[in-house]
């Protein structure tokens, strides 16, 4: 069935740090994939998203790329603020089997002023 | 306009008991996932229902566990005879179809507390 790997936190940078968080998949098909963000006593909201390869997602600084090749979407920031800090689901939506959504286990990052 | 949102916001609960949660997701969206999210954890998918389609139950940790929705609206999340390991933040979702393409509005959660 479809999975989700994420890198294990938490991970602490300073701030004005650059930032990755790996996220690799297995699929079948071509699913859709996704970044969430939980901010400190917030649910969840979409961060961005990519729905074909090679599609690169952004918003609000952050990035990641629908990489086929290598089944992988990971987050990138070039320069983190303490704002940033939060806890980050990578997330795999498939073309087929009834559209279940997958989350990896999340990623907490502490950002240091 | 308004986003997901549940019912209670909070509850604690004497295990043994039955427990209803609820959901009113957003005007529209045919698509609507719960899930588990434990202290620490990531989500952990309950269960899905997309349009008059048969529900996706394949996450339903036991048969204490059940979904309803009517229609396109309502949903509620019933546990029966609650255990201290159902203690976790319960989440429901929205999306505006089940394209695979569209991404997921989420509520605030309900956290349940099992003593």
């Amino acid at each position: 069935g479809n999975s989700v790997t994420q890198m294990e936190g938490p991970v602490t940078l300073s701030e004005e740090a650059f930032l990755t968080i790996n996220c690799t998949y297995t699929a079948t098909g071509y699913p859709s994939l996704f970044w969430y963000v939980q901010y400190p006593g917030e649910g969840l909201q979409l961060l961005l998203k990519a729905t074909k390869a090679d599609d690169k997602g952004s918003n609000k600084g952050f990035e990641a790329t629908y990489r086929k090749e290598t089944t992988s979407f990971h987050l990138e920031k070039g320069s983190v603020q303490v704002s940033d800090s939060a806890v980050y689901f990578c997330a795999l939506r498939g073309d087929t089997g009834g559209f279940k959504t997958i989350f990896g286990a999340g990623t907490r990052l502490f950002v240091k002023a | 306009g308004a986003g997901v949102s549940q019912s209670p916001s909070n509850k604690v609960t004497e295990k043994g008991k039955d427990v209803e949660l609820r959901c009113d997701p957003i005007s529209g969206h045919t698509a609507l996932y719960w899930y588990r999210q434990r202290l620490g954890q990531g989500l952990e998918f309950l269960i899905y229902f997309q349009g008059n389609s048969a529900p996706d139950k394949s996450g339903l940790p036991s048969d204490r566990f059940s979904a309803e929705r009517t229609g396109e609206s309502v949903s509620t999340l019933t546990i029966q005879r609650t255990q201290q390991e159902d203690s976790a933040v319960y989440l429901c979702a929205s999306s505006l179809s089940g394209v695979h393409s569209y991404e997921q509005y989420f509520g605030p959660g309900t956290r349940l507390t099992v003593t």
